[in-house]
């Protein structure tokens, strides 16, 4: 299995553009996260969905945010409009329980 | 409130040497602490996972040991490489099971140097 696979690995727009971050997570897994991490306030739940269905969605900062999960291969976390203080890297991880997360490589935004 | 505390934020060490790295936390109910290795440019790896019975466990020259009395963790790395430059994140999952409830530490940043 590849892993968890994330696309872009980097993104550069403008504040006020749309953002849409993909991730296919590993085959079989049941549970999907995304994460964003900076420096300043390191590793951060946004969402996790379990089974295609979001289960907790409290760490998603703002209703710019939004992510979807349409089937158990495939997931997007959207960002409209963005700004400046959405830069960071945002991972996805999977899990087929509760004790070990695979995280992807990463999507590194930046917001102009 | 529920945080998880590491130190030192950063440190340097020369190859061959031995170092450690803590982790306290205040996280209750406790489930189980991991220790994660993100490398630059990369997603975290799991190195191991601790539960509340268990006080010493090792991968390779990787020794994690947990003090569930004094809520307090550490990792242990034997014979440093430089392939062993990376953040090292300490995770604490509460009680309940639910990954959603993963409390993260910022990690340590660990430069090999030769």
């Amino acid at each position: 299995d590849a892993g968890v696979i994330q696309s872009p690995r980097h993104e550069v727009t403008e504040m006020g553009q749309e953002v849409t971050l993909r991730c296919k997570p590993i085959s079989g897994h049941n549970s999907l996260f995304w994460y964003r991490q900076t420096m300043m306030r390191g590793l951060e739940l946004l969402i996790y969905f379990n089974n295609n269905v979001p289960i907790d969605d409290s760490g998603m900062p703002e209703d710019r945010f939004s992510a979807k999960m349409p089937n158990a291969s495939f997931s997007t976390l959207k960002i409209q409009p963005s700004e400046p203080r959405d830069s960071a890297v945002y991972f996805c991880a999977s899990s087929p329980g509760q004790h070990y997360a695979f995280f992807g490589q990463g999507t590194r935004l930046t917001v102009v | 409130k529920n945080q998880v505390e590491q130190s030192p934020q950063s440190l340097i060490i020369l190859e061959g040497k031995n170092c450690t790295l803590q982790c306290n936390y205040t996280v209750s109910p406790f489930s189980n602490l991991r220790w994660y290795k993100q490398d630059t440019g990369r997603g975290p790896v799991s190195l191991t996972i601790m539960t509340f019975s268990e006080n010493t466990k090792s991968n390779g020259r990787y020794t994690a040991t947990l003090d569930a009395d004094t809520k307090q963790s550490s990792l242990h790395i034997t014979a440093s490489q430089l392939s062993d430059s990376a953040s090292y994140i300490c995770v604490v999952l509460t009680y309940g099971g639910s990954q959603g409830n993963l409390i993260f530490g910022k990690g340590t940043k660990l430069s090999v140097k030769p």
